[in-house]
């Protein structure tokens, strides 16, 4: 296992195009979670899921957003009619349910898909 | 709401040099809090956690400590190099179970001189 893989890296789109990313977690863990980071902040909670279960979204998260992750394998995050707003590193992470003495919770994060929308 | 604060924003030091990065959070619920490290236009690579029930991790040259009482936590680099270079985040994991949401501070962006 390589670790967290997302695709696309980058991604150009026009205004109003919808567009979606994959993540691949670590194959034995059971969280993954999908965060919104830009220039020069720290990244923005978008939502999470246990095994398949979408268990918390953010308020960051409009209707354009969805997230699924359907066999509670690999993740996708679409956005619908995308805003220059949209614009953005997505990054994806994956972690192992654990109790708080265990080596687990430890989040391992991809290398992110940038979004720039014109 | 939880809120996570680093400070400084950016940090440049000589080579060689001690530092402490410094975190700080409003509420003191904490589950556990882990420190990132994350290189230009790259995703974040996980240098420590702290269970919310210790004081302090070290990994090598690192070494964080958590306050959960006064809402703080700070991480000791020791003997600073220039692979050091780059931005340090620290993220909370709110409440008393352990829910998937991480909130994290804005960074400390650090520049180690030859």
């Amino acid at each position: 296992d390589t670790g967290v893989s997302q695709d696309p890296r980058h991604k150009i789109t026009k205004r109003g195009q919808n567009v979606t990313f994959r993540c691949d977690p670590i194959s034995e863990h059971n969280r993954l979670y999908w965060y919104r980071q830009t220039l020069g902040q720290g990244p923005e909670f978008l939502t999470y899921f246990q095994n398949e279960a979408q268990l918390e979204k953010s308020r960051l998260l409009s209707d354009r957003f969805s997230a699924e992750r359907p066999k509670g394998s690999f993740s996708t995050l679409e956005i619908q009619r995308t805003e220059q707003g949209d614009s953005a590193m997505y990054l994806c992470a994956s972690s192992l349910l654990g109790t708080a003495h265990s080596g687990a919770n430890v989040l391992t994060f991809g290398a992110g898909s940038r979004l720039t929308v014109l | 709401k939880q809120e996570v604060t680093q400070i400084p924003a950016a940090l440049s030091v000589p080579e060689g040099e001690n530092l402490v990065l410094n975190c700080s959070f409003t509420d003191s619920a904490i589950y556990n809090l882990q420190w990132f490290r994350q290189d230009p236009g790259k995703g974040l690579t996980s240098l420590l956690l702290i269970q919310s029930s210790q004081r302090e991790q070290t990994s090598g040259r690192l070494n964080a400590s958590l306050d959960k009482s006064s809402g703080r936590s700070t991480l000791y680099i020791a003997a600073s190099q220039p692979g050091d270079s780059a931005t340090y985040l620290c993220a909370v994991r709110r409440g008393s179970s352990n829910t998937g949401k991480l909130i994290f501070g804005q960074g400390t962006t650090l520049q180690v001189k030859p």
